[in-house]
């Protein structure tokens, strides 16, 4: 399986600020990579699919980058709402898996 | 608006199977543009795909299923209530996790629409 490695694990951060997350792969996957919001006790939200197509709906602040086996997550202009957990999901070969998860917390 | 109603219990017992049931409303588990899929999230795990079903030509379905689960999954579609269902044998108690199910878009592999989580608890 490939795995997915997600840093940081934790980032403190303030409103207003750009923040960036990356995801890296242990083996190229293309552009199959996507992004999803999670808060406590809720679903994963899909942000982000084919590496930097922005879902319907998602905030423009929200974008991605990347191919092969790095990609990044940038939210530009953090808002009180992002205060969340992020991942990143591969799909290669009939699989798919997940990174490891980056919280956003409130600095 | 496309929801998933995930139905079934909190609490089975080891050695037992696992049943879960999402009911689609606002799409169709026919639609051959869409897969479905469920996966399940647990402190130790994270989150980890499962398995999915979709149907891909001449009334056929197809279904992949991840391998650290493979012996023990079934995922089938019921196109007469517009659902799908999750089995899993012999459940352990590290079958413990919240399960969810999701919509699929074949064409990029994401899953756009989730269920609200079922908490599954693998206890005597």
């Amino acid at each position: 399986d490939i795995q997915m490695t997600q840093s940081p694990s934790t980032l403190s951060a303030s409103v207003g600020d750009r923040v960036t997350i990356t995801c890296r792969a242990s083996q190229s996957i293309s552009s199959w990579l996507a992004w999803y919001q999670q808060k406590p006790g809720k679903a994963p939200k899909l942000l982000i699919y084919k590496a930097s197509s922005l879902e319907s709906g998602v905030p423009s602040r929200f974008s991605g980058s990347g191919s092969g086996t790095d990609f990044t997550l940038t939210i530009s202009g953090l808002q009180p709402d992002d205060f969340a957990t992020y991942y990143c999901q591969q799909y290669n070969s009939f699989s798919w898996t997940f990174g490891q998860g980056t919280k956003v917390e409130i600095k | 608006q496309v929801q998933l109603q995930q139905s079934g219990p909190g609490l089975v017992k080891p050695s037992q199977t696992l049943s879960l049931t999402c009911a689609i409303s606002g799409d169709s588990i026919s639609r051959n543009s869409a897969a479905w899929n469920w996966i399940r999230q647990s402190p130790s795990r994270g989150l980890e795909w499962l398995g999915r079903t979709f149907y891909a030509s001449k009334s056929k379905w197809h279904n992949e299923y991840a391998v650290s689960v493979k012996s023990r999954i079934t995922i089938n579609p019921d196109t007469s209530k517009n659902q799908f269902s999750l089995q899993l044998n012999s459940a352990t108690p590290e079958d413990t996790a919240v399960y969810y199910c999701a919509r699929g878009q074949v064409s990029y592999y994401a899953m756009d629409v989730w269920g609200q989580g079922t908490t599954v608890t693998v206890s005597s």
